[in-house]
């Protein structure tokens, strides 16, 4: 049974471009949410989609969008990248309404986003 | 807000001795707490997650943790590190708000020395 499944998994881009990473949940899963992983730094939660909607957001600019398709799976998308976009994206699958549930979150390996 | 607090940011522990890693959280309500380890390069891992009941939970690779609602901690430990044990390692608090999102702390990184 496969888990979480990103693409890319490594990524260079030029500041001011825009990216689309990329998340397939694991099989039985139907809430998706994306982390971002500064250097050194702990994840940060960005948003979560169920349903194909955005049901929460964390802290983080209007640059950073997503989208869920009907087959669960999730695109992570941002726009006029800035240097300090560089980071690990990972994307958690999840049974709604999250992780208290006894299959918890699978993490993916992540998006290793370099900003140049 | 909910926020958690990892004060140890590296630790060197000789392999075969114990281990506990520490773990604070600020929550309003009754928290959902886990334990993830992440290896260079790789995603994170649960190796354990309190929700209810006995407050000592077992988890995986022989690790446990132990929620100490008085101290708002919740340590991880393991009575005997292997070297393959040398890795980050996340506390993270399961925060609701309709839907749960995950709070981490800034992580430890584990050396293990031989």
């Amino acid at each position: 049974d496969a888990g979480v499944t990103q693409s890319p998994t490594h990524l260079i881009k030029t500041r001011g471009q825009q990216v689309t990473l990329r998340c397939s949940p694991k099989s039985g899963h139907d809430t998706v949410s994306w982390y971002q992983q500064a250097l050194g730094q702990g994840p940060q939660f960005i948003f979560q989609y169920y349903e194909e909607e955005e049901r929460q957001r964390g802290n983080f600019p209007d640059r950073f969008s997503g989208h869920q398709f009907p087959n669960y799976s999730s695109e992570l998308n941002v726009n006029a990248l800035l240097l300090g976009d560089s980071a690990l994206y990972l994307c958690a699958s999840s049974l709604f309404p999250g992780g208290t549930t006894k299959y918890g979150y699978t993490f993916g390996s992540g998006t290793r986003l370099t900003v140049v | 807000a909910q926020s958690v607090t990892q004060p140890d940011i590296h630790i060197t522990v000789s392999e075969g001795a114990s281990l506990e890693l520490r773990c604070n959280y600020s929550y309003g309500a009754t928290p959902y707490l886990f334990w993830y380890v992440q290896s260079p390069g790789q995603g994170l891992q649960l190796l354990l997650k309190y929700f209810s009941g006995d407050t000592l939970v077992q988890g995986i690779k022989g690790f446990e943790a132990e929620f100490k609602r008085s101290q708002s901690s919740f340590n991880l430990r393991k009575p005997s590190v292997h070297w393959s044990d040398a890795a980050e390692y996340f506390c993270a608090v399961g925060a609701w708000t309709g839907f749960q999102k995950l709070v981490f702390g800034t992580g430890t990184r584990l050396l293990v020395s031989p």
